[in-house]
């Protein structure tokens, strides 16, 4: 069974860098079929989707976002990773990363969710 | 942003049978691209409940089913219960993001 665990600070000061990791565990990260994405939940935006990643690098944004968000791979550790600068309150969420299956965009997997506030 | 309108909340007493909405426009559901319905419970991750518009994943209850026409999508609840209690997401692609489109969230209560 596929199993995705978000890791990272929970606490982020303002204008600083949001730094998070998600580690695949079950099931190989280079697998051809899926993307990697990192998804969003707060009380006053609902789920926001932040972006996503391929195996091989290639990565699409949330243009409401894009000049401010970073996703890497790393396929020898079968983990993909989030940067968000410039943080603000608004930032303060649940962050969750998923498996997406390319074919009909299906978010197959998710992890359990890490909290992150933005708090000076 | 893009978002999928959803009813903010729909009720029912166990047995009965609820719809949700979700309605899009013409750079996702509209564009023919498959919706997706996904359930949260209190405190945990959304689990994926319906998958391309109709299909249900293994150990879904089929008190649960999808359908899609136009630039809408519905989740229908046959047969209610109080586990069914949760907030219920619709979720399709969007062009204009090249990425995925949430609804805004519909949450059921079992009276």
């Amino acid at each position: 069974q596929l199993q995705l665990q978000e890791s990272g600070p929970g606490l982020v000061k303002p204008s600083e860098t949001l730094s998070l990791t998600c580690t695949v565990s079950g099931g190989s990260i280079s697998n051809s079929d899926y993307y990697w994405d990192w998804i969003r939940q707060s009380p006053g935006r609902g789920l926001e989707w932040i972006g996503k990643i391929y195996y091989s690098g290639g990565t699409y944004y949330n243009p409401s976002l894009k000049s401010r968000v970073t996703i890497s791979v790393d396929t020898s550790k079968n983990q993909f990773s989030l940067k968000l600068s410039s943080v603000t309150a608004a930032d303060t969420a649940v962050y969750y990363c998923a498996r997406l299956r390319s074919r009909l965009n299906t978010l197959e997997y998710w992890g359990q969710g890490i909290l992150v506030t933005v708090f000076s | 942003q893009s978002v999928l309108t959803q009813p903010p909340s729909v009720s029912g007493a166990p047995g009965q049978r609820v719809t949700i909405s979700c309605t899009g426009s013409s750079s996702n559901i509209g564009a023919d691209y498959a919706v997706h319905w996904y359930q949260q419970l209190p405190g945990t991750a959304p689990k994926l409940l319906i998958d391309g518009n109709t299909d249900r994943p293994s150990g879904v209850p089929d008190r649960f089913s999808g359908s899609k026409s136009g630039t809408s999508a519905s989740l229908v609840i046959t047969g209610l219960q109080t586990e069914d209690e949760a907030d219920y997401y619709c979720q399709s692609y969007d062009s204009s993001l090249s990425g995925s489109v949430f609804g805004t969230g519909t949450k059921v209560t079992v009276l």
